[in-house]
C-alpha cells in the first residue's frame, strides 16, 4: 500500500505557465482534497471531491481547477501560474471526513 | 468561516520536558483531531477525539476533547528530539455530511537535545 502519492515533488514555473499536479490513492477512499500550506497560514483547502464525480470549492479556489478522474485520482491544475501560488501543495484522501491521509507534498515555486 | 485558534505558535524546549498546546474555537465541533507534520513531509494523524470530555492517549501523547466542544488540548510528556515538527489541530462539525476539516495554523515544536 503506497497510501497517497503525489507528483511531482518539486516544480519551478515561470509566471503564466500552466501545470497539473497529480494525486493518487490506493486506499479505496471516497473523498479527496487539495490543500496549500504557506508559512504561518496552516493548511487551507483549495478544492475537494466528496465522492467520484463531484468536486466543490474550498477556502481558496481562485486560480485553480480540479478533476476527479476516477475514484483513485484527483488532479489540480494551475492554468496561468502566479507568484502568489508559490506554496507547498498537499493532497489528502479519506473514507470519512475526520480521518484524512496526506501525501508527501509538491513544492511549487512560481518566478 | 470557522476558525481554530491554536497556541502557542512555536515552542522551544529541552529534551525531557513536557509540552502542552491547545486549540479553541467559537464554533462547536463534533470531532477534534491532532496531526503532526515532520519537516518535508505531509501531516500524519496522531489522535482523534469523538466525544466531549474524552481523554485519549497514544504513547507519550495525551489529548482531550473539551466539555464545551469548542476546545481541545494536546500534551506530550518527556519530549525527545524526534518530537520536532509542526502540530496541527483540526475540527469537523457536520456529523459526516460535510466532508471538510477546519485546521489550526499549527504549533512549531523545537526540542533541544
Amino acid at each position: 500500500n503506497a497510501g497517497v502519492t503525489q507528483t511531482p515533488k518539486f516544480q519551478v514555473l515561470k509566471t503564466g505557465q500552466s501545470m497539473t499536479l497529480q494525486c493518487a490513492q490506493d486506499m479505496n477512499h471516497n473523498s479527496m482534497y487539495w490543500y496549500r500550506q504557506d508559512p504561518g497560514m496552516g493548511l487551507r483547502l483549495i478544492y475537494y471531491s466528496a465522492s467520484e464525480g463531484t468536486t466543490d470549492k474550498g477556502e481558496v479556489p481562485n486560480g485553480y481547477n480540479v478533476s476527479r478522474l476516477n475514484k483513485r485520482e484527483f488532479s489540480l491544475r494551475l492554468e496561468s501560474a502566479a507568484p502568489s501560488q508559490t506554496s507547498v501543495y498537499f493532497c489528502a484522501s479519506s473514507k470519512v471526513a475526520d480521518t484524512q491521509y496526506f501525501g508527501p507534498g509538491t513544492r511549487l515555486t512560481v518566478l | 468561516g470557522q476558525q481554530l485558534n491554536q497556541s502557542p505558535q512555536s515552542m522551544f524546549i529541552q529534551e525531557g520536558e513536557d509540552v502542552s498546546m491547545n486549540c479553541t474555537s467559537s464554533s462547536i465541533f463534533n470531532t477534534w483531531l491532532w496531526y503532526k507534520q515532520d519537516p518535508g513531509e505531509g501531516p500524519v494523524l496522531l489522535i482523534a477525539l469523538y466525544k466531549a470530555g474524552e481523554l485519549t492517549s497514544n504513547g507519550r501523547l495525551t489529548a482531550q476533547f473539551g466539555i464545551t466542544r469548542k476546545d481541545s488540548f494536546l500534551n506530550i510528556s518527556a519530549s525527545i528530539p524526534s518530537d520536532v515538527g509542526i502540530y496541527f489541530c483540526a475540527g469537523e462539525n457536520s456529523g459526516g455530511s460535510n466532508y471538510k476539516l477546519t485546521f489550526g495554523k499549527g504549533t512549531l515544536l523545537t526540542v533541544n537535545p
